[in-house]
């Protein structure tokens, strides 16, 4: 099983739409958890960390489930700018590696 | 905003050539990551260093990579007698205190002809 899976998409959606991300994650033991942004051919970028309690950001919203070990991204009101490929991302601890998904791509058209 | 910054940001060599990727990460930082990304594929980690010494590193980070902190500002990757599967962007990255709040560099894209 993959450590942080994500569904590939791509996610086609017209300007103004709601969209929603899952990811899960196989380890347990994982404690901090992230929603990057990568555009084509540039660095990831972080978007928001993911708390328990959830947590918005603007349109965005983020949302953990240890119990589930699931992870999920809500991106509302969707603009042009919001194309990308969005990675779902854990760590065990703080200075260890970040797990990256294989990213989930959104394209937003008008 | 501080950043990190790699150089070159793309790199062609030639087979079982040996390459030197630079990168500066952010100055108070203390935790320090390469990470590649084959083209269409996930980013995937390399290797980890603190304290002058390396952290963790994947399998990926075998006797062909090293990794160096030769001047207190630089970190570098060098990858020896290059393959054609080490084609890839290369990112380096820099966290601060406790390790959160990685910041990536642009990128170095290494192509192996």
């Amino acid at each position: 099983r993959k450590e942080v899976e994500q569904d590939p998409g791509p996610f086609n959606v017209p300007e103004g739409a709601t969209v929603a991300f899952n990811c899960t994650y196989s380890n347990s033991a994982s404690q901090s958890f992230f929603w990057y942004r990568q555009d084509c051919r540039k660095e990831p970028k972080l978007l928001m960390s993911v708390y328990s309690s959830g947590n918005e950001d603007g349109r965005f919203t983020a949302q953990l489930n240890r119990a589930s070990q699931y992870i999920s991204l809500l991106i509302r009101d969707s603009k042009l700018s919001d194309s990308a490929t969005y990675l779902c991302v854990v760590i065990r601890d703080a200075g260890n590696m970040l797990t990256f998904g294989g990213g989930t791509r959104l394209m937003v058209k008008p | 905003e501080p950043e990190v910054t790699q150089t070159p940001s793309h790199q062609v060599t030639q087979m079982g050539q040996e390459v030197i990727l630079r990168c500066v990460p952010i100055s108070n930082h203390l935790y320090f990551y390469w990470y590649r990304q084959i083209l269409g594929q996930k980013v995937e980690f390399l290797v980890s260093f603190y304290n002058n010494e390396i952290s963790e590193k994947s399998e990926i980070f075998d006797d062909q990579f090293s990794v160096e902190r030769p001047d207190g500002s630089n970190f570098t990757l060098k990858i020896r007698s290059t393959k054609l599967e080490d084609s890839a962007m290369y990112f380096c990255a820099s966290g601060g205190q406790g390790g959160f709040g990685y910041t990536f560099g642009s990128g170095t894209r290494l192509t192996v002809v």
